[in-house]
Formats: C-alpha cells, structure tokens, sequence
C-alpha cells in the first residue's frame, strides 16, 4: 500500500512568487490534513480536510494561504504572494477516519522563500 | 490550550545504551491520546507509539516504551538497546480523544554515538 506522497520534495522561490504544494492521501483515506513546521517552531496544524469539504482551517496563516481539495482524492495548498517566514517543512498526513488515533504523515515538502 | 513541552533539545546516547526523551503536555480533555514521532534525516515522519489516556498500562512497540504518568501529565519515551539508526528528531505528540488537531511538541534530536 502506497503512503501519503507530496510533491515537490524542495521547493526554492523568491519572495513574492507563487507556489503549490501537492499531497497526494492513502488511497481511501477521507481525512486529510496539512501540518507545518517554520525553523526552529513547533509542527503546527493548518487545516483538516474530510473528502473535498473544509472541517477545520483554524489554523491557516493567512489568506495568503490556500487550499483545495477538489473531487476528495489529492490536496494542494497555495502560497501566494510568498513570504520569507512562510519557509518551512509542509506536512500533509491522512487517515481513515478523524476519531482515530493515527494520522499517517508524508514526507514533506521543504519551502524556502529567499 | 493543549500544550506539549520537549525541554531536550538534544541527546547524546552511546550505542546499545537505553536513553529516555521527555514530554509533558497540558490538557483539560480527559480524554486524549499520546503520540511520538520519528523524523530521519529524509524527512519523512514515522509514527512510532501510543498511549490513550485511560490506557492502565504504558505501551510498548518492540524497542521503543512510553512511561506513561498520568497524574505528572508526563509521556517519555524510553528507547532500549540504541542504534545508530536511532538518531533522528523525535516529536511528541497529543491530539484530544476522537479529534483530528495533533499538537507538537518542538522535538528532541537524539544522537547515537558508535
């Protein structure tokens, strides 16, 4: 069985730019998650995901921040217009269903905004 | 607010050794569960144990134990026998029971010394 993949591994842009991070969940998995860790910060949750609908984006940054999850397969999250303290590791992570007590995580996308 | 506190940033562990990373977390849910994470140096985060707060006993997952103490609000892991495998940055972890949030702590990252 095939885990949560995300795309691209490392992403450099410039300040101002536009980028878009890519999970892809375990297949049949309705919860998706996005997680992030800024340098040297606790991971911090971003947003939860339950098929293509929203249940919680409490933690999102800012409306610089946006994600889709259309059709309730894959995930992406936007960064527009980057800024320098948006560098960090992405986490996206899945699960089966939300009262369970694991969250599959992948590996992660590293942003740096220089 | 949840809270999880990881006061190690790091350790060193001689190789066949034991070694003990710390947490305490802070939560008014009676009922919640306890996680810990292993990120390598690829990146990726690998679920490693879990505790549930009415669990009687500490869980255990071949090397890797959680000395559970409920009424300190604290959740260590015990790592037996290391390996240089081992070192890596470790997260502890806690999400409210049947939620969906995760919150980090901000890790320890253990070295294994051959």
């Amino acid at each position: 069985e095939a885990g949560v993949t995300q795309f691209p591994s490392h992403s450099v842009i410039e300040k101002g730019q536009t980028v878009t991070l890519r999970c892809d969940p375990i297949s049949g998995h309705d919860n998706l998650y996005w997680y992030r860790r800024v340098m040297g910060k606790e991971i911090k949750f971003l947003l939860h995901f339950v098929k293509e609908s929203k249940q919680d984006e409490s933690g999102m940054p800012n409306n610089r921040f946006l994600a889709e999850r259309t059709g309730g397969t894959y995930s992406t999250l936007k960064v527009q217009p980057a800024e320098l303290e948006d560098s960090g590791v992405y986490f996206c992570a899945s699960s089966q269903d939300s009262g369970g007590y694991e969250q599959y995580f992948g590996p992660g996308t590293r942003l740096t905004v220089t | 607010a949840q809270k999880i506190t990881q006061t190690q940033p790091g350790m060193f562990v001689q190789e066949k050794e034991a070694v003990t990373l710390d947490c305490t977390y802070d939560t008014s849910d009676p009922s919640y569960g306890l996680f810990w994470y292993k990120q390598p140096s690829s990146g990726e985060m690998i679920f490693l144990i879990y505790q549930g707060s009415y669990d009687q006993q500490n869980a255990t997952e071949g090397r890797y134990s959680l000395n559970f103490q409920k009424a300190r609000k604290s959740a260590n892991l015990v790592i037996s026998a290391s390996q240089l495998g081992d070192s890596a940055m470790y997260f502890c972890a806690m999400r409210e029971y049947g939620g969906f949030k995760t919150i980090f702590g901000a890790g320890t990252r253990l070295f294994v010394k051959a």
